[in-house]
């Protein structure tokens, strides 16, 4: 069965510190992959899609970059953080055919 | 893609079935009709999705109009663990399945 994994669960980094978060799916191949950001009591927003091996695209201009250097691997990254960078980030992936959605746990990111 | 109106929030009775509306009045042919809740610091879980026939699943069922304006997800006998923040998204299939999330229902169940 497929499998997302997503860490770490909660991070707490101060502003000006670079940032890594880490997704792997296991179970399928040639997934689509997003990352989504939800701030404290606000919706889900979409940041990033990849639809292949380093194939990115940008949802909103922002802080922040992804990368896909493997099939099942998605990385958000950031360079220097921002108070504003603070939420709850979630990895989730798709097959191509149809836009059932499976979600990882989230990380919990506070910039202080 | 299609654009939703959901209410911003509703109660229900422990027991009781919870009838959560969705108006997509812009809906094209090829686009189906998802939903998804969203329980407190957890990730989105989808429930169930439809085109044009009504659809059944063991989490709840999918009533879609027959001009597909709208649509009602049904939990059948709602628990206090159903509490959540429930989504309706319209979008066709395709590479991206891309999905943008509302604001969606607050559906609180009480005892």
């Amino acid at each position: 069965s497929q499998t997302i994994h997503q860490w770490p669960a909660t991070l707490v980094q101060p502003v000006g510190s670079p940032l890594s978060l880490e997704c792997t799916v296991e179970g399928t191949s040639n997934p689509n992959l997003y990352w989504y950001r939800q701030a404290a009591g606000r919706g889900l927003q979409l940041l990033f899609y990849s639809v292949g091996i380093g194939q990115i695209s940008s949802e909103v201009p922002q802080n922040l970059s992804a990368s896909r250097p493997q099939d099942r691997q998605f990385i958000l990254s950031s360079k220097k953080l921002l108070l504003s960078d603070s939420g709850f980030y979630l990895c989730a992936w798709t097959t191509k055919r149809q836009a059932i959605a499976f979600f990882g746990q989230g990380t919990r990111l506070t910039v202080v | 893609d299609a654009k939703t109106t959901q209410p911003t929030s509703m109660d229900c009775a422990e027991g009781r079935a919870a009838n959560l509306p969705c108006n997509h009045s812009t809906i094209s042919g090829n686009e189906y009709v998802y939903w998804y809740r969203q329980i407190h610091s957890q990730g989105p879980q989808y429930i169930i999705h439809g085109l044009k026939n009504n659809e059944t699943n063991e989490m709840a069922s999918l009533i879609i109009t027959e001009d597909r304006k709208s649509s009602t997800l049904i939990l059948p006998h709602a628990t206090l663990r159903d509490t959540a923040v429930y989504y309706c998204i319209v979008r066709v299939g395709g590479a991206t399945n891309k999905l943008i999330f509302g604001t969606g229902t607050l559906l609180a169940v009480q005892p």
